[in-house]
């Protein structure tokens, strides 16, 4: 069974851009979430959607954004891309929306941004 | 989320000890605790998990023991193998009701297993 995967994998902006990462979710899993990992530091929550809506928002601008397909696949947006948003960009799925018991989140292997 | 440097813990060990690793959480009011793996460009893999319920939970080669009172959780790997070598998090979440699937990471620590 394939994992959750994303794309692209590695990514070269400059500042001021904007890009789009995308997520594909384990097959039957309808819960995404999205995180950020700078180097040297554990991931942090940015989004969690369920059956396409958002279910939970962390602690990022507007600049940063997400949906939720009907196949439930995903996508964070970026806007006005600054240096400090170079960082590993991770996507969890799960069978639902909360945490807990055997609803084990897997991740993917996350797209690696660059802003310069 | 947490402010931390660049330099995380480490703990370097020999082919076949065993290891703790340990983590501090910050929220009391979390009840779901999860270990992670994490591999040089990999994201993380899941290793183990434990309810607030419960003070120790024992997998393939791994227990995780949760002390509440002082908001401390461990993770002790037997017989440890230079497979094991990676970064280890710790990540809490408050289960259940109408909470989400928000998991929250701490520091990191790297093992090193030297052959």
């Amino acid at each position: 069974d394939a994992g959750v995967t994303q794309s692209p994998t590695h990514l070269i902006k400059t500042r001021g851009q904007q890009v789009t990462l995308r997520c594909s979710p384990i097959s039957g899993h309808k819960s995404v979430s999205w995180y950020q990992q700078v180097l040297g530091q554990g991931p942090q929550f940015i989004f969690q959607y369920y059956e396409k809506e958002e279910r939970g928002r962390g602690n990022f601008p507007d600049r940063f954004s997400a949906r939720q397909f009907p196949n439930y696949s995903s996508e964070l947006n970026v806007n006005a891309l600054l240096l400090g948003d170079s960082a590993l960009y991770l996507c969890a799925s799960s069978l639902l929306w909360t945490s807990g018991g055997y609803n084990e989140q897997f991740f993917g292997p996350g797209t690696r941004l660059t802003v310069l | 989320g947490e402010s931390v440097g660049l330099h995380l813990p480490t703990l370097s060990v020999q082919e076949g000890d065993n290891s703790i690793i340990n983590c501090a959480y910050s929220n009391s009011a979390s009840d779901y605790f999860i270990w992670y793996k994490q591999e040089s460009g990999k994201g993380p893999q899941f290793i183990i998990d434990i309810r607030s319920n419960m003070d120790k939970r024992q997998g393939q080669r791994v227990t995780v023991l949760l002390n509440k009172t002082v908001k401390h959780l461990s993770l002790q790997i037997a017989a440890t193998q230079p497979g094991d070598s990676a970064v280890y998090f710790c990540a809490e979440n408050i289960a259940g009701g109408t909470s989400y699937g928000k998991l929250t990471f701490g520091q990191g620590t790297i093992l090193t297993v030297h052959p």
